[in-house]
C-alpha cells in the first residue's frame, strides 16, 4: 500500500524559532497533499492543501507567513512553523493522495514550544 | 455549510460488547463518508468509506457502518469489542475538489474506552 512518511515526530524548540516539518510519499507521486492541525480534544482542522510546483491553498484562518508550506517536488511537502509560539504546540498530520489506495496519512508531528 | 458532527465525546464500553459511534453530516451534495481511527500518538487510520452503493459498508478489524441518507447519518458498528479498539474515532465528510482530490471536513471525534 501507500506509505506518507512525515518526519519527526515529536520536537521541542523555543519560543522564536522556527520548525519544519517533513511529508514524504515513500512509494507514489502525490501532486496534492494535505496538511491538518489537531488541538488536544480537538478534532483535525485542515490547514492547507499543498500543490506540487504552486503555492498552496489556505484555509480561512490560517496565517500564511507563519505556515510556510513548500511542495517542490511530487514527493515532499514540508510544512514550517514560523517564529513558534507556545499556543503553535499541538499536533500537525499531513495526507497524501494515491491513485491506487486512496488518501494516506502520515503518523504526525507533535510540537512542544517552550 | 459543511459540517460533521459526533455528539459523544467519550464512550465506554465492556470488552465484547456492542458498539454503536453516532456521526451525522451536513453537505449539500451527495457525501464521501469516512471512519478513521486514530490510536494515541499515531496519525489516522481508515476504517472504512461510503461513496456510492449498498448503503452497508464493512471495514477493517470487523467495523462496519451504515449511511442513512434521510437521517444524514453514517454510524459506525462493532458486534463486539475487543480491549485493543479503545482510541479516537473520527468521521469525515470528504468534499471533492476540481482537481479531483478531496479535502476533509473532521466531527470532533468519538473517544472509546473498553472495561475489561
Amino acid at each position: 500500500g501507500a506509505v506518507v512518511s512525515q518526519h519527526p515526530s515529536w520536537v521541542i524548540c523555543k519560543s522564536g524559532t522556527s520548525v519544519k516539518i517533513e511529508c514524504r510519499s515513500l512509494d507514489f507521486q502525490a501532486t496534492t497533499m494535505f496538511w491538518y492541525r489537531q488541538f488536544p480534544k480537538q478534532s483535525l482542522m485542515l490547514m492547507a492543501t499543498s500543490n506540487e510546483g504552486s503555492k498552496a491553498t489556505y484555509e480561512q484562518g490560517v496565517e500564511k507567513d507563519k505556515f510556510l508550506i513548500n511542495h517542490a517536488s511530487l514527493t515532499l511537502s514540508t510544512l514550517t512553523v514560523t517564529s513558534a509560539h507556545p499556543e503553535d504546540s499541538s499536533f500537525y498530520i499531513c495526507s497524501a493522495r494515491d491513485a491506487n489506495y486512496g488518501y494516506t496519512f502520515g503518523s504526525g508531528t507533535r510540537l512542544t514550544v517552550v | 455549510a459543511q459540517s460533521v458532527t459526533q455528539p459523544d465525546i467519550h464512550i465506554t464500553v465492556s470488552e465484547g460488547a456492542s458498539l454503536e459511534l453516532r456521526c451525522n453530516y451536513s453537505y449539500g451534495a451527495t457525501p464521501y463518508l469516512f471512519w478513521y481511527v486514530q490510536s494515541p500518538g499515531q496519525g489516522l487510520q481508515l476504517l472504512l468509506k461510503y461513496f456510492s452503493g449498498d448503503t452497508l459498508v464493512q471495514g477493517i478489524k470487523g467495523f462496519e457502518a451504515e449511511f442513512k441518507r434521510s437521517q444524514s447519518s453514517f454510524n459506525l458498528r462493532k458486534p463486539s469489542v475487543h480491549w485493543s479498539d479503545a482510541a479516537e474515532y473520527f468521521c469525515a465528510v470528504g468534499i471533492l475538489l476540481r482537481s479531483g482530490t478531496y479535502k476533509y471536513i473532521f466531527g470532533t471525534g468519538t473517544r472509546l474506552k473498553v472495561l475489561a
